[in-house]
């Protein structure tokens, strides 16, 4: 069965201390990978697609990147406004569907 | 920004009561979503619409109905209101790609937060 695992489940920063958030998948056949990040009571906000093993792609202080079996979302020098859940979403076929993980709930030390 | 809109936002109701949620998109997107959310835990697909006259279900088994009769709008309906049913539902839009081309990212609603009591 297709599933996508992110870890860790949280994570406590403190301003400017750079980390690394996690999402891994076991896959019949990956079509894109995305990022989202999702603030309390609110809906999804994209932020990232990935399609090939190497590819990157950068955002003011997030770059994601993707391997074969995983894909980093690198948080550089965090500021207390980056506090959110990120969710990371998977399609695996041509039907659309997109397989999410449980995110990682990013809390900035004040 | 995403032109996606859900209402209400925040609902409480009584059980065995009809509800129905909106969701609406102005972004002329083919495939629509509805996805349920409990608190810490991962988003569920319960529909999904290709576009017009077109409704599937998701992979989570869900008691509620969508209908999908223009393509900007795509609500979804629950007959009897259960305490069961007490959840986050999320609506999405996407671009359905063309032959060959690659899957394309899905907007998100706000968000209705229903509690049946």
């Amino acid at each position: 069965e297709d599933q996508v695992t992110q870890s860790p489940e949280a994570l406590r920063l403190q301003e400017g201390e750079s980390s690394s958030l996690n999402c891994s998948y076991t896959v019949s056949g990956l079509r894109g990978l995305f990022w989202y990040r999702q603030d309390p009571g609110k809906g999804p906000e994209f932020l990232f697609t990935l399609y090939s093993a190497g590819e990157e792609k950068e955002k003011e202080r997030l770059k994601a990147t993707l391997t074969k079996k995983e894909s980093f979302l690198h948080i550089t020098a965090p500021k207390p406004e980056d506090s959110a859940t990120y969710l990371c979403a998977v399609q695996f076929s041509s039907n659309y569907k997109l397989t999410f993980g449980k995110g990682t709930l990013l809390t900035m030390n004040p | 920004e995403a032109d996606i809109y859900q209402t209400p936002r925040y609902l409480v109701i009584g059980t065995g009561k009809k509800i129905t949620l909106e969701c609406s998109q102005t972004m002329g997107h083919d495939k629509m979503y509805w996805y349920q959310q409990d608190p810490g835990m991962e988003l569920h697909l319960i529909h999904y619409s290709y576009g017009v006259n077109s409704t599937e279900k998701g992979d989570l088994s869900s008691e509620s109905t969508v209908s999908r009769i223009r393509t900007e709008h795509f609500p979804l309906t629950l007959e009897s209101a259960r305490p069961s049913h007490t959840s986050q539902y999320l609506c999405a839009s996407s671009v359905i790609p063309g032959t060959g081309d690659l899957p394309t990212e899905a907007f998100f609603g706000q968000g209705t937060r229903l509690t049946v009591v």
